[in-house]
């Protein structure tokens, strides 16, 4: 059954450095999204990406971050200067169309030091 | 603003009990619920799907329950297995116009006990 990868599967930084973290989503999906959970909190929104663009986003999705589609596979979230508080489980998911159900990887843990 | 409830917070049961979920929610406009089980250190894994006109939805041992009018759904596990145990998210989806916004509940912490 096809999948959602996302790579790496944990991810140290210092603070201020930039990170990015790498995700395929299921081959046929049309629609990308990053969401975070940060330890012991509930699953927030960041982004939704449709067709090479961002078509939603969220008040914590500020100028530090940004979404990338580089090539036909990939779909890259970038955060520029990584704080202590950006720290978190990041899930990347795709969906086939608008209102299909997303499916979700595994996720990203980040930890920022 | 947008919000969803979740109770209990958690919840322990001894294998091959029924359990049932519960999911509030103030999600304006409603477009769907979905119920997610996430088992821990990985991502959610969506269970059922309910749209506005639907009460019920099963999908194997889980059962969806959906009253629009109250803002209520619930989510029963029958015969539990200790696979079972994990986080279950209520998530509610507004739609208006092109814009469409997730609210994630918290979650139930579900432990299934041999």
């Amino acid at each position: 059954e096809p999948e959602v990868t996302q790579t790496p599967s944990h991810q140290v930084t210092q603070m201020g450095q930039e990170v990015i973290l790498r995700c395929v989503p299921i081959s046929n999906h049309l629609y990308f999204y990053w969401y975070r959970q940060i330890l012991g909190q509930k699953v927030e929104f960041l982004v939704s990406f449709y067709n090479n663009e961002i078509s939603e986003k969220s008040e914590i999705f500020d100028d530090q971050f940004s979404v990338e589609r580089p090539d036909g596979s990939n779909f890259t979230l970038k955060i520029r200067s990584t704080k202590l508080e950006d720290s978190a489980m990041y899930f990347c998911a795709s969906s086939a169309t608008r209102t299909d159900t997303q499916y979700f990887g595994p996720g990203t843990r980040l930890t920022v030091l | 603003k947008n919000q969803v409830e979740q109770s209990p917070q958690s919840l322990i049961i001894l294998e091959g009990k029924n359990c049932t979920l519960q999911c509030n929610y103030t999600v304006s406009p409603f477009s769907n619920l979905r119920w997610y089980k996430q088992d821990t250190g990985r991502g959610p894994v969506s269970l059922t799907i309910m749209t506005f006109s639907e009460n019920t939805k099963s999908n194997g041992r889980y059962t969806a329950t959906l009253d629009a009018d109250t803002k209520q759904s619930s989510l029963h596990i029958t015969a539990s297995q200790l696979s079972d145990s994990a986080s279950y998210i209520c998530v509610v989806t507004a739609l208006s116009g092109s814009a469409r916004q997730l609210t994630f509940g918290s979650g139930t912490q579900l432990t299934v006990l041999p």
